[in-house]
């Protein structure tokens, strides 16, 4: 069975950053892509970017350009997103979201609340 | 990049009734993919490749459409239907969803 583990909730104070991670079970991450969507409260979904764990390759949103970083750790199976120079308006649930052969974004975390508060 | 608009943002359905929710694209995409996503919990896979039901959904549920307009039916609304169903094109980067339509139950 395939899971997304993702870390817990985040306090991040404004100017700060935080890194938030996706664990995968029952899957080689090397085989997918792994991507990252965000929901502000009471908002829609929003496409952050997706990385190629096998090689590390990465397409963001142009408004997540300076905002998000994608890694992936294969001896691990896990993804991760940092999130640099934290606003007001990063609060949110960032959920990652995974594909699996020819079904995108197939399986899905649970999500992790960013919170950023002075 | 590609702006999708769906429609209805809001509506409620009686049970039995049809229900057809609209997704739009600002050009002509190859595929549109739906999810299903209830109050507190991630996103479902609902929809791929315009027509094709993802495991578990029932079968009251179809897609269909090309190039710039898609829609999601519901033969026959049921309570469990309730939630807010999104559009996702992934025809070309940047990935976008739509803004989303909250279906409710009467």
């Amino acid at each position: 069975e395939v899971q997304l583990q993702q870390s817990g909730a985040e306090l991040g104070k404004p100017g700060t950053s935080v890194k938030l991670s996706c664990k995968v079970s029952g899957y080689n991450i090397r085989n997918t892509y792994m991507h990252w969507v965000n929901q502000r409260p009471g908002k829609g979904l929003e496409w952050i970017g997706r990385i190629d764990p096998a090689n590390g390759n990465t397409i963001y949103a142009e408004k997540f350009k300076s905002k998000a970083t994608l890694t992936a750790d294969t001896s691990s199976n896990t993804a991760y997103m940092q999130l640099s120079q934290l606003k007001s308006d990063d609060t949110a649930i960032y959920f990652c979201a995974m594909d699996y052969s020819v079904n995108w974004f197939a399986y899905w975390g649970q999500g992790t609340l960013v919170t950023v508060s002075s | 990049e590609i702006v999708l608009t769906q429609s209805p943002t809001t509506m409620a359905a009686s049970p039995g009734e049809k229900v057809t929710i609209t997704c739009r694209a600002s050009s002509s995409v190859s595929y549109m993919h739906w999810f299903q996503q209830k109050s507190g919990t991630s996103p479902k896979p609902w929809i791929y490749d315009t027509s094709k039901l993802a495991s578990g959904v029932p079968d009251r549920f179809s897609g269909s459409g090309s190039g710039t307009s898609y829609s999601l039916t519901i033969s026959s609304m049921e309570a469990e239907d309730a939630a807010t169903y999104y559009c996702l094109q992934r025809s070309s980067y940047p990935l976008t969803f739509g803004s989303g339509t909250k279906l409710e139950i009467k």
